[in-house]
């Protein structure tokens, strides 16, 4: 079936560092959604993408959809302690039909 | 403004015990969906419903059941609970019908063990 990589698996940043992580797949999709967990707490979406070459920005945050449709990238820019947490991407409307999450990157920010 | 909202919160059973996870939204949305959330594994789609009245097995449906009450509530089901069901469960919806790229939109998961 379909699979998303996802990296990197972890990171260990200084507060104000900016950060960029990935996904990419073999596969084509029409949908990249990027979402952020934090513990004991449920998967939270930060942004969505519907259209090849998209970028979108959500404060703090952009997130691009590949122009092949096979990959998508979230960056995070001036990061602060309250971006800590696991960061996952999910790619839609597949062959397989179905919402395909990464294993997510754990972000964790020194102060 | 609850969104997702899905009891227990915390579990625990013994293996063989039976249980039902709730879920609600208050969204108006068609489609719904339970996932779990493992270690190094991500979340895997356990069951969906993308409309009131319908439910399809997702990738790991072995052991569960599901039921799309009305068009607010799909709740889950472990019949037999499982060493291996020893997971947070979450629960999902989405606005249209169906998976293919929607946006969806998660509860705040149920911690279950089972011991």
């Amino acid at each position: 079936g379909q699979q998303l990589n996802q990296s990197p698996q972890s990171m260990f940043i200084q507060e104000g560092e900016d950060v960029s992580m990935n996904c990419t797949s073999s596969s084509i999709f029409n949908t990249w959604l990027w979402y952020k967990q934090e513990p004991g707490e449920g998967p939270v979406l930060l942004i969505a993408l519907y259209k090849a070459g998209e970028l979108t920005s959500n404060g703090r945050l952009t997130a691009q959809f590949g122009i092949t449709r096979k990959d998508s990238f979230l960056n995070i820019s001036a990061s602060i302690p309250s971006d800590v947490g696991i960061y996952f991407c999910a790619g839609g409307g597949g062959s397989q039909g179905n919402l395909i999450f990464g294993k997510g990157t754990k972000l964790s920010v020194k102060p | 403004n609850a969104g997702v909202t899905q009891t227990p919160k915390f579990q625990v059973l013994k293996t063989g015990q039976s249980m039902t996870l709730q879920c609600a939204q208050d969204m108006n949305h068609n489609s719904m969906y339970w996932y779990r959330q493992d270690p190094g594994m991500g979340l895997r789609l356990i069951y969906y419903s993308a409309s009131e009245g319908t439910t399809d097995k997702g990738e790991v449906p072995n052991g569960y059941n599901v039921s799309r009450l009305n068009k607010r509530e799909f709740s889950l089901r472990l019949e037999s609970a499982a060493p291996s069901q020893t997971s947070v469960y979450f629960c999902a919806s989405s606005e249209v019908g169906g998976l293919g790229g929607n946006t969806i939109y998660f509860g705040e998961g149920s911690w279950l063990t089972v011991v």
